[in-house]
């Protein structure tokens, strides 16, 4: 079994489009996070959730708008999307805060606006 | 700002040899992580290394961690083709809740 999903894998879009990509784990974590990995590999956290609760929020745009439902769930909704937002986005979960232990990666989302 | 920078940006080596790779950060930290990122893939978890640790081992990996010098090192010893992949170092900043990636070392291993 997947331990932490993302859908979908790959997603083509025009500027100007809403979009939402979609997380779960079970893994019975109480942290999930979002990042976003661009052309050169850089990859930078976005926001982190423990217990369905922002704890970071990394001066994101504030046309990400991530949700979380229930601890086993991490959603990233992205408003008028624009060029720059092309790139991997990657979901991850961890058990507690990080100084507690690794994180658990998601596959990725590549996601391409034209 | 940017927490690790991983050195070499790029490294090849034969089937068999070591590879090393360096990661320098730049405040305090909690732990030091080490990712693998196949091609296409997400990340997966290495090894971790607490700040009051200066060696740890696992398998083939070996980490060492200079708190004093703010860097880690990352040996994989008798490399195979499998192993090629980027690696990441990342920390934790002495904060809770957040990772700070460095940009990689992508490691190639001909057969």
């Amino acid at each position: 079994d997947t331990a932490v999903s993302q859908t979908p894998k790959y997603l083509v879009t025009q500027m100007g489009n809403d979009k939402s990509i979609k997380c779960e784990q079970n893994l019975g974590h109480d942290t999930m996070y979002w990042y976003k990995q661009d052309s050169k590999k850089f990859l930078k956290i976005m926001f982190s959730y423990n217990n369905k609760e922002l704890i970071i929020n990394e001066t994101v745009p504030n046309r990400f708008s991530p949700k979380s439902p229930d601890k086993a769930h991490l959603n990233l909704h992205i408003n008028s999307l624009e060029l720059g937002d092309s790139a991997v986005y990657f979901c991850a979960s961890s058990q507690g805060a990080l100084a507690g232990g690794e994180q658990y990666f998601g596959p990725g989302t590549r996601l391409t606006v034209t | 700002s940017q927490q690790g920078e991983e050195d070499p940006q790029a490294l090849s080596i034969q089937e068999g040899e070591n590879a090393t790779m360096n990661c320098s950060y730049k405040t305090s930290i909690n732990n030091l992580q080490w990712y693998r990122q196949n091609s296409g893939r997400g990340l997966v978890h290495l090894i971790l290394i607490r700040s009051n640790e200066r060696e740890k081992h696992s398998g083939r990996l070996r980490v060492t961690l200079d708190t004093s010098k703010k860097s880690s090192s990352l040996l994989i010893t008798a490399s195979r083709a499998a192993d090629t992949a980027s690696y990441f170092c990342a920390t934790d900043g002495g904060s809770n809740y957040k990772l700070t990636f460095g940009k990689g070392t992508l490691l190639t291993v001909n057969p």
